[in-house]
């Protein structure tokens, strides 16, 4: 089992170009999750997903979307990215929620310029 | 929102017990309290995570005293490798606060 995976490992923006992270995982796991970590920082909720084709907000939404279309694969979107969300992703995925273990990816590094 | 508190470092040596509390006064009644390890470019690690009184696990101990409005992680005897980043987390809220960096020295 691979367990979590993130693509792609390290990338570079402009202001105001989009991409798209991808987060699979072959745990059959329920529940999705992204966050964000800034330097020094703890991690951050984006969003997350209760299961295939349902999405929710976290602690910080703004500035990107998200879609689960399957249930192995949770997808984190930034239409015009800007230089705050700089940051290193990770996406991570438990069986349920509550009492239950998060998997964590090995992150994507985010620089945009 | 429960948030969690906890001291920003701490330093051991090799061999001793590393104790590390986390303060989270609002914690709900189905929240579980869970500690994740992170190494400097990887995500983080589950370690342990209970509910109440004591658990034990090969790596760790946690103690979650009745009122669970605080939570202790205990590492005996630390090594080296154990230097990291600790985070407690309960678990309903998903809110990871800002963890502390466990530096073991020889």
């Amino acid at each position: 089992n691979a367990g979590v995976t993130q693509t792609p490992k390290f990338r570079v923006l402009k202001t105001g170009q989009s991409m798209t992270l991808l987060c699979a995982q072959d745990m059959n796991h329920e529940y999705m999750y992204w966050y964000r970590q800034d330097p020094g920082m703890g991690l951050r909720l984006i969003h997350y997903s209760v299961g295939e084709g349902t999405t929710a907000k976290g602690e910080v939404p703004d500035g990107y979307n998200v879609s689960r279309l399957k249930k192995q694969n949770f997808l984190l979107g930034l239409e015009s990215a800007a230089p705050s969300q700089t940051s290193v992703y990770f996406c991570a995925s438990s069986y349920s929620r509550v009492g239950e273990t998060q998997y964590f990816g090995p992150g994507t590094r985010l620089l945009v310029l | 929102l429960a948030k969690t508190t906890q001291p920003i470092s701490m330093d051991s040596y090799e061999g001793q017990e590393v104790n590390i509390t986390c303060s989270h006064n609002n914690i709900a009644t189905n929240d579980y309290i869970t500690w994740y390890q992170q190494f400097p470019s990887q995500g983080p690690r589950f370690i342990i995570q209970g509910y109440k009184t004591k658990v034990t696990n090969e790596v760790a101990s946690l103690f979650i005293p009745a009122d669970r409005k605080s939570s202790t992680l205990s590492l005996p005897r630390v090594s080296l490798s154990d230097t990291a980043v600790y985070y407690c987390l309960a678990t309903d809220k998903l809110i990871f606060g800002t963890g502390t960096r466990l530096q073991v020295f020889p």
